[in-house]
């Protein structure tokens, strides 16, 4: 099973600011199977990148992914009040799904 | 638009079962992968099982394996979760969510396993 490990646990920024998070894997994700979302309270996920860096239907560009093998990124170039959330990484693609533990991003 | 309406929560016993399931519309059912995702008050997300598309294909996470089967009847554009020999640890909100990646989810149903 593919254990994924993100950081930091909580970003703490102010809105305008950029925020990057991490998102790293045991061992290699094939074909770049990794996915992010964003969770906000009383909600269900929302997806916002597939395949490492694919933006899904109504993401904004603000929002952007990256990286390859066992390391992944997700960045927000510049806050909005709205992007405040919990935000998981996942890869999916085999026998055995896996999330990570999530990164909280709160207003400073 | 896509909806997918789960139900079958509540409060069910150590060792006892509960069936989950969720009626689906809005999208061409037999498309699609489905998949339950659960997640316990106030953690993360975990992911529990896949259903392929004709049902053929089915994998589970280890911590449900052997004790949750998943089942879907493409006819009816529902997919089930057969919850067995349940444990505290099982008490989570349950997400019936579809695609690969998960690109839809429903709201969630709440399963509490307590004495």
């Amino acid at each position: 099973e593919i254990v994924l490990t993100q950081s930091p646990g909580t970003l703490s920024l102010s809105p305008g600011e950029r925020a990057t998070l991490s998102c790293r894997a045991s061992q290699s994700v094939g074909s770049n199977y990794l996915a992010w979302y964003q969770q906000k309270p009383g909600q269900a996920p929302r997806l916002l990148i597939f395949g490492a860096s694919t933006r899904a239907t109504g993401i904004p560009d603000r929002i952007s992914g990256s990286g390859s093998g066992t390391d992944f990124t997700l960045t927000i170039s510049r806050l909005e009040p709205e992007d405040f959330a919990v935000y998981y990484c996942l890869q999916y693609g085999g026998s055995s799904w896996t999330f990570g533990q999530g990164t909280k991003v709160e207003i400073k | 638009q896509v909806q997918l309406v789960e139900s079958g929560g509540g409060v069910v016993q150590p060792g006892r079962s509960v069936r989950l399931s969720c009626a689906a519309s809005g999208f061409i059912f037999n498309n699609y992968a489905m998949h339950w995702v659960r997640q316990a008050p106030g953690k993360g997300l975990e992911w529990v099982t896949i259903i392929s598309s004709d049902g053929s294909i089915k994998y589970y996470a280890d911590s449900v394996k052997g004790r949750f089967t998943i089942s879907r009847d493409n006819s009816k554009n529902t997919v089930d979760l057969q919850m067995n020999s349940l444990r505290p640890e099982d008490t989570a909100i349950y997400y019936c969510a579809c695609g690969s990646p998960v690109s839809e989810w429903g709201q969630g149903t709440l399963v509490t396993v307590s004495s």
